[in-house]
């Protein structure tokens, strides 16, 4: 089975712009995670996508909004981009069970300049 | 406010050497306790994980040791191989959900 994908896989954007990532989940897998990885934080969960539907969400501001797609494909998007934003977005999907074993892809490095 | 806290930051292991890596967490409500291995540019991907139900875990070279009472849990890599050179993070979940909290990671360099 081929892993989870990402696009695109590098991004250059400056400030007060917006993005969006997307994330094809392994074949299968329904539930879609996104966590932010930065030097000084460290990997943070964003939020999680279940059947099109926002099932648990981190401690982020309302800048950072996701959604999920029928055929379980999943984009996130930042609007009005800051400094700080700058990091490894990764995305892991997971089939449903009792304990979900996440796969993450390889992320999107976004550079905020 | 870090909810697993991980040390130590980076290792320096000889080959054929065990690592260890411990990590520590506050939230009595933590159920499940997976490691990722991440390489760069890479995504992190899973190790082995265990719950609370069990003192310890073995998977290969890999093991992971589990004390509920003192709320901690550690990695321990049996005869490290330069090509375990990576950074590992342990993480917790609240039933199985998908939201990790991740320690803040330990880069291990082996040796050869």
């Amino acid at each position: 089975k081929a892993g989870v994908t990402q696009t695109p896989r590098y991004l250059i954007k400056t400030r007060g712009q917006q993005v969006t990532l997307s994330c094809s989940p392994i074949s299968g897998h329904r539930s879609v995670s996104w966590y932010q990885q930065t030097p000084g934080q460290g990997l943070q969960f964003l939020f999680e996508y279940f059947s099109e539907t926002q099932r648990n969400k981190g401690n982020f501001p309302g800048r950072f909004s996701g959604r999920q797609f029928s055929n379980s494909r999943s984009e996130m998007n930042v609007s009005t981009l800051e400094l700080g934003d700058s990091a490894l977005y990764l995305c892991a999907s997971s089939f449903p069970g009792v304990r979900e074993t996440q796969y993450f892809g390889p992320g999107t490095r976004l550079l905020v300049l | 406010q870090q909810q697993v806290k991980q040390s130590p930051q980076s290792l320096i292991v000889q080959k054929g050497g065990i690592s260890i890596i411990n990590c520590a967490y506050e939230n009595t409500a933590f159920d499940y306790f997976p490691w990722y291995q991440q390489f760069p540019g890479k995504g992190p991907a899973l190790l082995i994980a265990i719950r609370p139900d069990v003192s310890e875990k073995k998977e290969g070279r890999f093991t992971i040791s589990f004390n509920k009472s003192a709320k901690q849990f550690s990695l321990h890599i049996m005869d490290s191989q330069p090509g375990d050179s990576a950074t590992y993070f342990c993480a917790a979940s609240i039933g199985g959900a998908n939201n990790l909290f991740f320690g803040t990671g330990t880069r291990l360099t082996v040796i050869p």
